[in-house]
């Protein structure tokens, strides 16, 4: 079974609009993380936000806020307020505290933002 | 001040030749990894390393073979290139303290095997 799942390949958004990529992922670990990473056209990998299986909140960081559905195990990202410069493609990852050395990726999402 | 580094940044080479991508990093990780996202952008694990121990040695052709001399460097040399060894080479290194602690990559390394 796949650990993560993004079922979005591509995604169009309105310039200033808020738009959700999701992710939902399979674990039987208690203890883990999920991450969010945006890769732009420029190709690096750029860390965007991180949300603890333990969290209670839902991170946020910036324009980007994480909606964490743990009994659904779901981690979808939110991008508000979009920006041409969210045009990129997004990728969702899990760490789980058995497995520290491995990181788990999702398929990617990209997303293009509309002027 | 770069956290991770590679070299080279592009590479452009004959089938069959032997090539070598280095990696380094400054973060003080006790982790670093080799991925390779091919055309479609799929991300793919290859090898791990944890304080110089191969952790993570995925299904990959034994052309390509990884060394770390140390826990800042962990290279990844190819022999025989084939026309499918074309890709994205990504490392990435990580700290083993907790499901908290990311994984920070460098720029990338474009092969392309002609």
């Amino acid at each position: 079974a796949q650990k993560i799942t993004q079922t979005q390949p591509g995604m169009f958004v309105q310039e200033k609009e808020a738009v959700t990529l999701d992710c939902t992922y399979d674990t039987s670990d208690q203890s883990y993380g999920l991450f969010w990473y945006k890769q732009p056209s420029s190709g690096e990998m750029i860390f965007l936000i991180y949300q603890g299986s333990y969290d209670e909140q839902n991170a946020t960081e910036g324009r980007y806020s994480l909606n964490f559905q743990k009994a659904r195990k779901s981690a979808n990202l939110v991008i508000s307020a979009s920006q041409l410069g969210d045009s990129a493609m997004y990728f969702c990852a899990m760490r789980e505290v058995y497995t520290l050395n491995q990181f788990y990726f999702g398929t990617g999402t990209s997303l293009t933002v509309i002027p | 001040d770069t956290a991770v580094s590679q070299t080279p940044k592009y590479l452009v080479t004959q089938m069959g030749n032997d090539k070598s991508i280095k990696c380094e990093q400054n973060l003080g990780h006790d982790t670093m990894y080799w991925y390779k996202q091919d055309s479609k952008k799929f991300l793919k694990i290859m090898f791990s390393y944890n304080n110089k121990e191969l952790i993570i040695n995925e299904t990959v052709p034994n052309r390509f073979s990884p060394k770390s001399p140390d826990k800042a460097h962990l290279n990844l040399h190819i022999n025989s290139l084939e026309l499918g060894d074309s890709a994205v080479y990504f490392c990435a290194s990580s700290s083993s303290g907790g499901d908290q602690e990311t994984q920070y990559f460098g720029p990338g390394t474009r092969l392309l095997v002609l």
